[in-house]
Parts: C-alpha cells; sequence; structure tokens
C-alpha cells in the first residue's frame, strides 16, 4: 500500500533489553516524526527529521531513545535498557508539507516491556 | 511549551443529537489546529484542520471553531451516526504541524447511543 508503514506491530521484550522500530513514510514525504502514545493518552512528540536530520529531537525523554534516517526515507527508533514505562504504542507519522499540511500516521508498533 | 487541554473525557450522545468537544491551548504562537479521529487500534486520521487566520471551518457534519483571543477552539459534529464513536484528540502546533510537531490533548472518546 502507499501508507505509512510500520514493523513490527507489536513487541514484547524483557526489561533492560534493546528494541529497534522501523518506519517506512510515505514515498516522498521529506518529513518523518515518532510519536509516543500511552494507554488512554494522546499522541508524544518525540523526534522529527526532515530529510536525513533530525531537525528536532527536543520530545526523546532520555539518552536511551535514539532515531536514525540515513537516506532520508526508512527510519529507525532505538531503544536501549528498556524499561517497564516504555510500553507504549510508538506512531510514525510524514508529510510532504510539514510547514502547511496534515500528519499521515502509520499503525503504530506497541511495545510491551516486561 | 505547549499544553493542550481537551474536555470532556468522555461523551455519550443519542444518534442523530449534535457532539461538541472543546479544547484550550496555552502558547498564543499555536497557530495550526488539527482534529484526529483515532479508531479503537488504528491509527489516527485527521478529519478537519483550522489555521489561526479563520475562525471556522466546516466540512459537512463536521465543524471547527477558534476563538485566538481565548486560546479555544471547539469540534461540532452534527447528526451523529454509530461510525462516529471513535477517540477524537485536538491538537496545536507554532509551526503549522511542522518543526516542533504537534502537542495533541488526551483526547475525548465520544460514543453514539442508537
Amino acid at each position: 500500500g502507499a501508507g505509512v508503514s510500520q514493523t513490527p506491530s507489536n513487541k514484547v521484550t524483557e526489561k533492560g533489553k534493546y528494541v529497534e522500530l522501523r518506519c517506512d513514510p510515505i514515498s516522498g514525504h521529506t518529513a518523518l516524526y515518532w510519536y509516543r502514545q500511552s494507554l488512554g493518552q494522546g499522541p508524544e512528540f518525540l523526534i522529527y527529521f526532515q530529510g536525513t536530520g533530525a531537525a528536532d529531537d527536543s520530545g526523546l525523554p532520555n539518552d536511551r531513545f535514539f532515531a536514525v534516517r540515513p537516506e532520508g526515507s526508512v527510519s529507525t527508533l532505538k531503544i536501549q535498557r528498556t524499561e517497564r514505562g516504555d510500553s507504549a504504542v510508538y506512531l510514525c507519522a510524514s508529510t510532504s508539507r510539514p510547514n502547511t499540511g496534515e500528519l499521515f500516521f502509520g499503525e503504530g508498533s506497541r511495545l510491551t516491556v516486561l | 511549551g505547549e499544553n493542550v487541554e481537551q474536555h470532556p473525557s468522555t461523551l455519550s450522545v443519542q444518534e442523530g443529537d449534535s457532539a461538541v468537544i472543546k479544547c484550550t491551548y496555552s502558547d498564543s504562537a499555536s497557530n495550526y489546529f488539527p482534529w484526529y479521529k483515532q479508531e479503537l487500534g488504528k491509527r489516527p486520521q485527521l478529519i478537519i484542520d483550522i489555521r489561526s487566520n479563520v475562525g471556522e471551518k466546516k466540512d459537512q457534519r463536521i465543524a471547527v471553531t477558534l476563538n485566538k483571543t481565548a486560546k479555544h477552539f471547539s469540534l461540532h459534529i452534527t447528526e451523529t451516526q454509530p461510525e462516529d464513536s471513535a477517540v477524537y484528540f485536538c491538537a496545536a502546533s507554532t509551526t503549522g504541524g511542522g518543526a516542533d510537531g504537534l502537542t495533541f490533548g488526551k483526547g475525548t472518546h465520544l460514543i453514539i447511543q442508537p
């Protein structure tokens, strides 16, 4: 399909483990965002990429979280030494018009840290 | 940073009646206000948005109003239908949805009673 694709859809891991979450944005969308949505809450901004560079990473909660987008398309969110509080749905969104248009969200990756 | 408050957290209306969801924001520099609909287990999808140079916008059964002086905006759904049942999120941005991402409210669970 032509939408934003995220993998895995579900990830269960143990506390202290490392996880990677992948986002394939809509083709041609230069802007890419990661959000985190906890149960019963609205999405919380984590990081914004314009092309290959992280234009705004002010939402990353701490240095255990890192994201890359090496070729300006696919992005990977990396979480080190996972904690139970990291459990949430991680949403990726993309847009071709970051200052004027809507965000197209993926279905999300549900992370559960035991 | 921006803070968005959303009320009510749950709203139950009879099918065919109107529903109103209200949001306030704190940053007077915010200039873009989208509304997203999220069905259970699905991705958030944009249903309507408004920019700060407009006071009201309508699209069929949904409308959004903005009061910049009071820093609040509202979503109005008329002639509600069962398929309107979902969680609705308001959001605000100072860059038109761009570099700082969107700040979301906590959501309103809209229930349409048959």
